[in-house]
């Protein structure tokens, strides 16, 4: 009963520094995203993925990089890190078209501080 | 001017109470609408969805205003286990991208 898996879960940079964060989800599904979450800022969906090989941006790309070359990973890259994206990540996975029911499921998040 | 926008609180109400949150989007062509219930430091989950003809699950009531383009959440009945954020998200096509409003607080008290 994996769900959604996000590696790692906490994580500490310096500026300049990159990393990546991987999202698995075992659901098979076709929708997956990447939101960060600060305070009093609520979740801002940084991009998303409709399938296998796609990749959109959302409200907050800027800085962020992903790929999405298996359907059941979706890869959140920061080329160089910034003190601005420290951040809570969360990442999510829905049904696809014709399914789409509006429930997300979330992975526990990653807590990336930029020093 | 944020896609969706709520009143973050923190709403305090007594244990019994009613009470009910609103929030509004930007976007006429959204399609679909949810309410999801966030606890401190976890994941947010799906609460339910909002109906055009509105919709109760339990205590819970969602109402939706195409109109106005705003969404609202009634609880009734407060226990202390509502303590918890409670996000408006918006389906802004049928795209699957879904914009979470900023949230709202909610805190019951005995």
């Amino acid at each position: 009963n994996a769900g959604v898996t996000q590696t790692p879960k906490f994580r500490v940079l310096k500026t300049g520094q990159s990393m990546t964060l991987l999202c698995a989800q075992d659901m098979n599904h076709e929708y997956m995203y990447w939101y960060r979450q600060d305070p009093g800022m609520g979740l801002r969906l940084i991009h998303y993925s409709v399938g296998e090989g796609t990749t959109a941006k959302g409200e907050v790309p800027d800085g962020y990089n992903v790929s999405r070359l298996k359907k059941q990973n979706f890869l959140l890259g920061l080329e160089s890190a910034a003190p601005s994206q420290t951040s809570v990540y969360f990442c999510a996975s829905s049904q696809g078209p014709g399914l789409f029911t509006g429930e997300l499921f979330f992975g526990e998040g990653s807590r990336l501080t930029v020093l | 001017r944020k896609e969706v926008e709520q009143d973050p609180g923190p709403f305090n109400v007594p244990e019994g109470a009613t009470v009910a949150f609103n929030c509004t989007y930007s976007n006429s062509a959204s399609q679909s609408f949810f309410w999801y219930r966030q606890d401190c430091r976890k994941e947010p989950k799906l609460l339910m969805s909002v109906y055009s003809s509105g919709n109760e699950d339990g205590r819970f009531t969602a109402q939706l205003n195409r109109a106005s383009q705003y969404i609202s959440l009634l609880i009734r009945d407060s226990k202390l286990s509502d303590s918890a954020t409670y996000l408006c998200v918006v389906n802004t096509g049928n795209t699957g991208k879904l914009i979470f409003g900023q949230g709202t607080t909610l805190q019951v008290k005995p």
